[in-house]
């Protein structure tokens, strides 16, 4: 069973336009999720978590308990922001903690 | 900063060979972790270890073995390529206790002709 959803495998915004990536989760337990962000040709690392409430590079996520989201949002897209972003779900394996990503959206932003 | 080191960024390899995919990180962490990243797939876990000498299955481990004789160390095994194992392979690491963010290395393409 898919753990973690993003339904938008591609979305293409222009420049100062407002960006909302989707991410659902399936998950019984109280959930610790994540947004990692890949750039051309960079590592994947860590955007940002819900547990630190933050907000990275203008992005901030807020966990929907209800409607089990944890979208991704900016209110004016930069070109720099063009990348590939993970949803991920902190689950127990084994009494251990492993992720489990969402299949990935592209973001591409356009000037 | 956290530092995963993958040994290889391209790699070419034959159907049938054995082939070791090499992880070192710096950072004194317990677990790591493999993955394989496929376009329109994202991240699927193959194998990941939380001490030295561990190892636990992930989602697709099938043709895949692991080894972690070191802390620092994790090696992840093609026993025999082929080459539907053509991906780009990423190493991770992490905290053990809970909820820990995972920093990645910058992966390996391997290829499988």
């Amino acid at each position: 069973a898919q753990r973690v959803t993003q339904p938008e495998k591609l979305l293409s915004v222009f420049k100062g336009a407002p960006v909302e990536l989707k991410c659902n989760y399936s998950y019984s337990g109280s959930p610790e999720l994540f947004w990692y962000v890949q750039y051309s040709r960079q590592r994947l690392q860590l955007l940002l978590r819900h547990i630190s409430r933050e907000s990275i590079k203008g992005f901030t996520a807020d966990l929907n308990k209800g409607e089990t989201s944890f979208h991704l949002k900016k209110p004016f897209a930069q070109e720099e922001d063009s990348a590939m972003y993970y949803c991920a779900l902190s689950l127990g394996r084994s009494g251990y903690s492993t992720l489990t990503f969402g299949k990935g959206t592209m973001l591409l932003v356009s000037p | 900063d956290v530092k995963v080191t993958q040994s290889s960024r391209y790699l070419v390899k034959r159907t049938g060979e054995k082939v070791f995919l090499e992880c070192v990180q710096d950072m004194d962490h317990e677990n790591m972790f493999w993955y394989r990243q496929d376009p329109g797939l994202g991240l699927r876990l193959i194998y990941f270890s939380y001490d030295v000498k561990m190892k636990e299955k992930g989602d697709i481990p099938e043709g895949y073995s692991v080894s972690r004789e070191k802390k620092e160390r994790f090696s992840l095994i093609l026993e025999s390529a082929s080459t539907n194992q053509t991906s780009m392979y990423l190493c991770a690491s992490s905290f053990r206790r809970g909820g820990q963010p995972q920093h990645f290395g910058d992966g390996t393409r391997l290829s499988i002709l």
